[in-house]
């Protein structure tokens, strides 16, 4: 069985100030595939990354840079700079190498604080 | 405009009486997903399909039924409703039947209360 782990359930900071957020997963396989969905108050779950397991080059995409490390099976965000628009539950996700199989993390609820 | 559709957003029902949530795709995708999201638990995976007449249980199937007639449609039945599965729900669809590479889209969700 797989298993996606979010120690932090809520984070608080105040706007500008970096924030990161943690994933450890647990999987069998040797493929797998990792991403993380934001999910803002308005409710829906918005895409952010998907990281193949076969690649652990860091990702960065404007202020969001994401550090994906195997050999400790983390797959932490990054926020650079938060602002407020940035409030918002953050799932971490493990998908099988099958493909069928989508495990969500518990999700960190983010606060930024003006 | 492609996206995932659930129907209805909102609904209130009593134990015992029989709903269905409906889902529909227009991107002709081949797998389709339900998973409900509750505090704490993050979204856990009820049902999925991984095409027409091709469905398997996930995590937290006891209660839910669903069917896959139809490439894009993928209803959720709750047959007996009770209050343990007061929850939000999402529908989510991906273009392949596996594999694993490709990103699901997901739906808007439908917040289910059952008093």
């Amino acid at each position: 069985a797989q298993k996606v782990t979010q120690a932090q359930t809520e984070i608080s900071v105040v706007e500008k100030e970096d924030v990161t957020l943690d994933c450890v997963y647990e999987t069998r396989d040797t493929t797998y595939y990792l991403f993380w969905y934001k999910q803002p108050p308005s409710g829906e779950l918005v895409f952010l990354i998907r990281r193949n397991s076969f690649d652990e080059q860091n990702e960065i995409s404007g202020r969001y840079s994401w550090n994906f490390q195997k050999s400790t099976s983390s797959f932490n965000f990054t926020i650079t700079a938060s602002q407020v628009v940035d409030s918002a539950v953050y799932f971490c996700a493990l998908k099988n190498n099958a493909g069928n199989m989508l495990t969500f993390g518990g999700g960190t609820r983010l606060m930024v604080k003006p | 405009e492609a996206q995932v559709t659930q129907n209805p957003r909102y609904l209130i029902t009593v134990t015992g009486k029989k709903l269905t949530v409906t889902c529909s795709q227009n991107m002709n995708h081949e797998y389709m997903s339900w998973y409900r999201q509750d505090p704490g638990l993050g979204l856990r995976q009820i049902y999925y399909s991984m095409n027409v007449e091709v469905t398997d249980k996930g995590d937290v199937p006891e209660g839910y039924k669903v069917s896959r007639k139809e490439k894009r449609n993928f209803p959720l039945i709750l047959e007996s409703p009770s209050p343990n599965q007061t929850s939000l729900y999402f529908c989510a669809s991906s273009p392949e039947r596996g594999g694993g590479t490709d990103t699901q889209y997901f739906g808007p969700g439908t917040r289910l209360t059952v008093l």
